[in-house]
């Protein structure tokens, strides 16, 4: 069974035209919640951690937000320089990795 | 301050032999983590070294394997390749100092074919 799930596998939005990205996520004990943008043929790059429920952080377009059982990561009238994979993971205070899910493709057109 | 940075970038080897990647973390980083990316299974943790010592493993079978050195540039080695291995190798170093800083920036990667 997944641990983390993100939902739509793939959004295509127009420009300036607002949505979210939802990750679900099931673990015995979240250290942290990552969100990352990848862009093709490059290493993820990092965007926000989340430690506990209730928390959020922004940055520029992009607002993240977790709760016990899901994170959001929305994003507010993107650009199509937006145009990437956005990927999220978690980590448990049992070890160090990084456990990801399978990405949400967003693609913004003009 | 320099990112992370792995070398080769690209590699191309045929079945059975065996290949080594390297990275070179963020200075001060001293946790290193080894990942593959695969279009079917997505990013899926190999490995992870904090001060020479593996500390976490993933669920890889023991072709496999990686070290770490004094100076936290790590290595990590696959030996008789198979079809399956090609894949993005993505290395990624954090500060990792136990007070919950623990982000990890990744590496360009080593796209890996095998043939």
């Amino acid at each position: 069974e997944d641990q983390v799930t993100q939902s739509p596998e793939a959004l295509r939005l127009q420009e300036g035209e607002s949505s979210s990205l939802n990750c679900s996520y099931t673990v015995s004990g979240l250290r942290g919640l990552f969100w990352y943008r990848q862009d093709p043929g490059k290493g993820p790059e990092f965007l926000f951690t989340l430690y506990s429920a209730g928390e959020e952080k922004e940055k520029e377009r992009l607002k993240a937000t977790l709760t016990k059982k899901e994170s959001f990561l929305h994003i507010t009238a993107p650009k199509p320089e937006d145009s990437a994979t956005y990927l999220c993971a978690v980590q448990e205070y049992s070890g160090y990795a990084l456990n990801f899910g399978k990405g949400t493709s967003l693609l913004v057109t003009p | 301050k320099a990112g992370v940075t792995q070398t080769p970038r690209y590699l191309i080897k045929t079945r059975g032999q065996q290949v080594t990647l390297s990275c070179s973390p963020i200075s001060g980083h001293r946790s290193v983590s080894w990942y593959q990316q695969t279009p079917g299974q997505g990013l899926q943790f190999l490995f992870e070294y904090f001060s020479e010592t593996q500390r976490n493993k993933g669920n890889f079978p023991g072709r496999f394997s990686g070290r770490q050195f004094s100076n936290s540039r790590s290595e990590m080695n696959v030996s008789t390749l198979e079809l399956g291995d090609s894949a993005l190798y993505l290395c990624a170093s954090s500060s990792n100092t136990g007070t919950g800083y623990n982000e990890q920036f990744f590496g360009p990667g080593t796209r890996l074919t095998v043939l």
